[in-house]
């Protein structure tokens, strides 16, 4: 079995702080794990993924995840917030060794970036 | 990338009527689509997935005669909210996954960019 966790609805940050969106996950076998973005009232566009390789995984708009194995954690970090970094984060898991190829999400981390 | 095409991004109807939500792959062939549900609360629901030339696949407690999804080519997935109710007002977001991919098996997605659906 797969899953995921969100642990925060909302995370605030001041523009030009780092930022950090939290995301746990639970497989039997290896994780395939993805973050995504949402804006308002669109669809959900790819960030990154981490399949194997490098823990420290770069993706689009400046943000990166690392993959602790030890800790079952992909956090999603930027070293500096903007504004129109506030959007709808999800993280989500695929278990290697799953007879299922589809991914489960989190419930979404809400990032609100203050000016 | 792979895109997908959703339409119409946003439906106002009246309740009891029908409405088709229109899903594409404008530059891959996907066997396999998913169509999910956006509740205010954030929360992703997994309703369905839509596998070409073949039935539905539906996620438990999803009303198979109220969502009818229909993949009838490897470009196009459609969802039909049959008699639709005010209940059934919300965002609904389709996927694919590119099957001639590298990351076909990973679970990687493309996402359509949603239909708010809004029943009167």
């Amino acid at each position: 079995a797969q899953s995921v966790a969100q642990p925060e609805d909302q995370v605030n940050v001041a523009e030009g702080n780092p930022l950090t969106v939290k995301c746990t996950y639970s497989v039997s076998g290896n994780p395939y794990l993805f973050w995504y973005v949402q804006y308002p009232n669109r669809g959900l566009q790819f960030l990154l993924k981490y399949i194997t390789g490098d823990n420290l995984v770069k993706g689009s708009y400046g943000f990166e995840a690392e993959f602790n194995k030890s800790q079952t954690s992909f956090h999603l970090k930027k070293p500096s917030a903007l504004v129109s970094d506030s959007a709808l984060y999800f993280c989500a898991v695929r278990d290697s060794s799953g007879g299922s190829y589809i991914p489960t999400f989190g419930r979404g981390t809400s990032l609100i970036v203050h000016p | 990338g792979a895109v997908v095409s959703q339409h119409p991004s946003r439906v106002i109807c009246k309740s009891g009527t029908s409405v088709k939500i229109e899903c594409r792959s404008l530059d891959f062939q996907a066997t396999t689509m998913f169509w999910y549900r956006q509740f205010p609360k954030k929360s992703l629901m997994l309703m369905a997935t839509s596998n070409e030339g073949s039935k539905a696949t539906y996620e438990q407690g999803v009303e198979k005669d109220k969502f009818l999804i229909n993949h009838a080519s490897l470009t196009l997935s459609t969802l039909t909210v049959t008699s639709a109710h005010p209940e059934d007002s919300s965002f609904y977001i389709c996927s694919a996954r590119d099957y001639r991919a590298p990351g076909m098996n990973t679970g990687e997605l493309f996402f359509g960019e949603g239909s708010r659906l809004t029943v009167l």
